[in-house]
């Protein structure tokens, strides 16, 4: 079955480390998204990549970092940098297209110990 | 003004009744819209899209496009309990690369 596939489900992070999100999709999507979304918020963009080797800053990309080495997976680290981290994080695709929807994986729930 | 913008709720109706869920967004670029349904502690789910002037419907659900007001709508006929969550909406085909979406309106349907 095609997807997206995010791991770990939970996470948890210690003061000063940084942490790293796993996404993964099958779908042959060109882009890739990561958003967060606090309790009770909407979804606020941290970073999109349009093609491999190549990605842009969203809304909130401060303390955040990305990869994009293959078509397949988009990793995120979250930093030490980012002071408030507890968040549900999402990884979307779809093709490179905004008239396209995303798909979602079933997200990341990032805990500071 | 925010880009897109709903009315966060909690909108509340009896098991039966059609819930109407508005969005109005700024981007007059918008070429596509999307509405995900989003319930508690998971993720978005894709539940209709809508290109064009009017209404498009799928099963119990219609959505209507107003783009001279900029304006979209999601009604769900025979609202069910199950139907309880939140609906996030999302305008595409704008200048940025991303979808933007709005904070959502949660929809409670009481038995």
């Amino acid at each position: 079955d095609g997807g997206i596939t995010q791991s770990p489900k939970y996470l948890f992070r210690k003061e000063g480390q940084n942490v790293t999100l796993s996404c993964e999709q099958n779908l042959n999507h060109d882009a890739m998204y990561w958003y967060r979304q606090d309790p009770g918020q909407g979804l606020r963009l941290i970073y999109y990549s349009q093609i491999v080797n190549d990605f842009q800053k969203g809304d909130i990309a401060e303390g955040y970092s990305v990869s994009r080495e293959k078509k397949e997976s988009f990793p995120l680290t979250v930093t030490s940098a980012q002071k408030n981290p507890t968040a549900f994080y999402l990884c979307a695709s779809n093709e490179a297209n905004s008239n396209q929807p995303q798909h979602f994986g079933d997200g990341t729930r990032l805990s500071i110990l | 003004q925010k880009e897109v913008e709903q009315n966060s709720g909690p909108l509340s109706v009896p098991e039966g009744a059609i819930a109407s869920l508005n969005c109005t967004y700024s981007d007059r670029g918008s070429q596509s819209f999307f509405w995900y349904r989003q319930y508690s502690g998971k993720s978005p789910e894709l539940i209709m899209f809508i290109y064009s002037n009017g209404d498009k419907e799928d099963g119990r659900f219609t959505a209507q496009l107003n783009k001279a007001s900029q304006y979209v709508s999601l009604l769900i006929r025979d609202s069910q309990p199950s139907d309880s969550a939140t609906y996030l909406c999302a305008p595409g085909g704008t200048g940025r690369r991303a979808l933007t979406f709005g904070s959502g309106t949660r929809l409670q349907v009481q038995p």
